[in-house]
């Protein structure tokens, strides 16, 4: 089925270890995004990106890092997690300015 | 940065009763768009809107954009146990790539 898969779904960190999320889309959309959600706090912007070979910060950039090497993938990566970066991480992608498709979520526990 | 408003942040009713979440930014927008994301799984596009005083309707449910372009509200009618979720709404400012969004509205529906 068409749609943004996200990879792994879970995951237990302990503080230090780094690690990569993996999102794919198969859609063709230029526009992707990556998202943090927390208890109270919605969703929260990390990185974004316009176009293969593109990416920019967002509203809660620091800690991570993201590339675009190909337009259907967008990876999300956490150098040295610590224990703030616990949280439900979603992807997302868009066709321009509509509607977003969001993945099913990367469940994220740092220890 | 821009900011965007909604409230409640929570709203339990029982079934058959209406629901509305309401939705303000800072700043004006060029188009509000509103998901909705069941307990557990991930926030999917229900609609966007771009006119001013445009009036959308789902079935039970009605969007509405303000005049101003500066706030937006969500309406169901005869709330069902299915409505249960947290209703998002996210703003994009013109010239702008991506969406703010609110913190959400959080519905329980008892039978």
């Amino acid at each position: 089925n068409a749609g943004v898969t996200q990879t792994p779904k879970f995951r237990v960190l302990k503080t230090g270890q780094s690690m990569t999320l993996l999102c794919a889309q198969d859609m063709n959309h230029e526009y992707m995004y990556w998202y943090r959600q927390d208890p109270g706090m919605g969703l929260r912007l990390i990185h974004y990106s316009v176009g293969e070979g593109t990416t920019a910060k967002g509203e809660v950039p620091d800690g991570y890092n993201v590339s675009r090497l190909k337009k259907q993938n967008f990876l999300l990566g956490l150098e040295s997690a610590a224990p703030s970066q616990t949280s439900v991480y979603f992807c997302a992608s868009s066709y321009g300015g509509d509607g977003y498709t969001f993945g099913s979520g990367t469940r994220l526990t740092v220890v | 940065g821009q900011q965007v408003m909604q409230i409640p942040q929570y709203q339990h009713v029982q079934e058959g009763e209406d629901f509305t979440t309401y939705c303000n930014s800072s700043t004006t927008l060029s188009n509000i768009q509103w998901y909705k994301q069941r307990p557990g799984g991930h926030p999917v596009f229900l609609i966007q809107l771009v006119k001013s005083g445009e009036v959308k309707k789902q079935k039970r449910l009605t969007f509405q954009f303000g005049e101003a372009k500066k706030n937006s509200s969500l309406h169901i009618t005869a709330t069902q146990t299915t409505d249960v979720g947290t209703y998002f709404c996210a703003g994009r400012q013109s010239g702008y790539s991506t969406l703010t969004f609110g913190k959400g509205t959080m519905l329980l529906v008892s039978p």
